[in-house]
This record gives C-alpha cells, structure tokens and sequence, in this order.
C-alpha cells in the first residue's frame, strides 16, 4: 500500500517564475493538505483540498493556489515565486477532512534563486 | 490566535538518558495535540495523538502528557538511543475549524550522542 507521494522531490527556479508541485495521497484517501515548511521553521498550513473544492485557505496570498483531480490527486501552484517561497513543501492526505489521523509525504524542495 | 511554543530549540544527550521535550500552546480550545517526528529534509512521522479529553499517550519509549488548561504539552524520551536523533514538532488542532488544520512549533532539534 503506498503511502502518500510527492513529487518532484527538488526542484529549482528563479524569482517570477511559476511552479507546480504534485501530491497523490494514500489509497483511499480523499483529502490533502498542503504546508509550507521554511528552514529552521514549522510547517504552515496553505490549504486543503476536499470534493475538488478549497475547503479551507491559511494565510498565504493569492499567488499559492491549488487544484484536487478526481483521483483525489492534487496540485500545488505558485505564481510569480519570491525568494522567500524557497522552502519544503509538504502534502498530508486524510479520510474526509476532520478526520485526525494524517499522513505526510516526503516532501518537494523548493529552491528559489 | 492560536500559537504554538518548543522549548528548547535544540538538545543534545549523551545516550541512554531520559528527557523532556516541551510545548505549549496558547489557546486551551483545541481537539487534540500531536507529536510529530522529521528527519533532515524528510517528511513527518506523527508519534502520538492526544485527545482533549485524555491526560497522556504512550508508546513504547515515549510517553506525552496533556495539560489544556495551563497550555502545556510534555514528551518524555526514556533511554534516548543515536536513533533518536532528529527534530521533534507538536501540533495542535483548534476547534472551530472544519478541518484537520494543524498548527505547528517551530520543533527541537534532538541530537543523542553514543
């Protein structure tokens, strides 16, 4: 059974470009989180994704947005990067979204230049 | 607004000895509290779950204890082995939300010296 995968695993860009990183959550799975996880910082919460819908957003501008597939599968986008968006992304996939128990994947490093 | 403390920010132990890990948090309504564990530039392995209505968790080595009403959240390590060694976060789940939103620490740093 695989667990929740990310990909790509590095990935390196430079300020204004646009990326997108890619989240599958574990089998079964219907909802996926995405956080933000600065050096040295704990990981921030950017939204989640329930149904294909934006189900709740933290608070990150509207350059970060995102897409769930009806796979379940979801995508992160970031527009116009910053210096500052240099950072390890993290997906957590969960069975509806109040359910406590989540899984995290490993991760896409995002390196900005 | 919730926010979420660690104290200490890193810790280093020589093997074989217990230790404390601490957390708080300022908001006292929250569903549970979650210990986390992350290796370098690694996803995160939840460790144990606390309920608001339990006191503590236990598994295996490790035990975590819940105080909501003082905001405080303890993970004990006994007999700390090198394995150990990576950066311990907690987290919270407020209530109020619709979501299985965390709210994180910034983590200690754990490094057990053999």
């Amino acid at each position: 059974d695989a667990g929740v995968t990310q990909s790509p695993t590095h990935l390196i860009k430079t300020r204004g470009q646009q990326v997108t990183l890619r989240c599958s959550p574990k089998s079964g799975h219907d909802t996926v989180s995405w956080y933000q996880q600065a050096l040295g910082q704990g990981p921030q919460f950017i939204f989640q994704y329930y149904e294909e819908e934006e189900r709740q957003r933290g608070n990150f501008p509207d350059r970060f947005s995102g897409h769930q597939f009806p796979n379940y599968s979801s995508e992160l986008n970031v527009n116009a990067l910053l210096l500052g968006d240099s950072a390890l992304y993290l997906c957590a996939s969960s069975l509806k979204p109040s359910t406590d128990t989540q899984y995290f994947g490993p991760g896409t490093r995002l390196t900005v230049l | 607004k919730q926010e979420v403390t660690q104290i200490p920010a890193a810790l280093s132990v020589p093997e074989g000895e217990n230790l404390v890990l601490n957390c708080s948090f300022t908001d006292s309504a929250i569903y549970n509290l979650q210990w986390f564990r992350q290796d370098p530039g690694k996803g995160l392995t939840s460790l144990l779950l606390i309920q608001s209505s339990q006191r503590e968790q236990t598994s295996g080595r490790l035990n975590a204890s819940l105080d909501k009403s003082s905001g405080r959240s303890t993970l004990y390590i006994a007999a700390s082995q090198p394995g150990d060694s990576a950066t311990y976060l907690c987290a919270v789940r407020s209530r109020g939300g619709a979501t299985n939103k965390l709210i994180f620490g910034t983590g200690t740093l754990l490094a057990v010296q053999p």
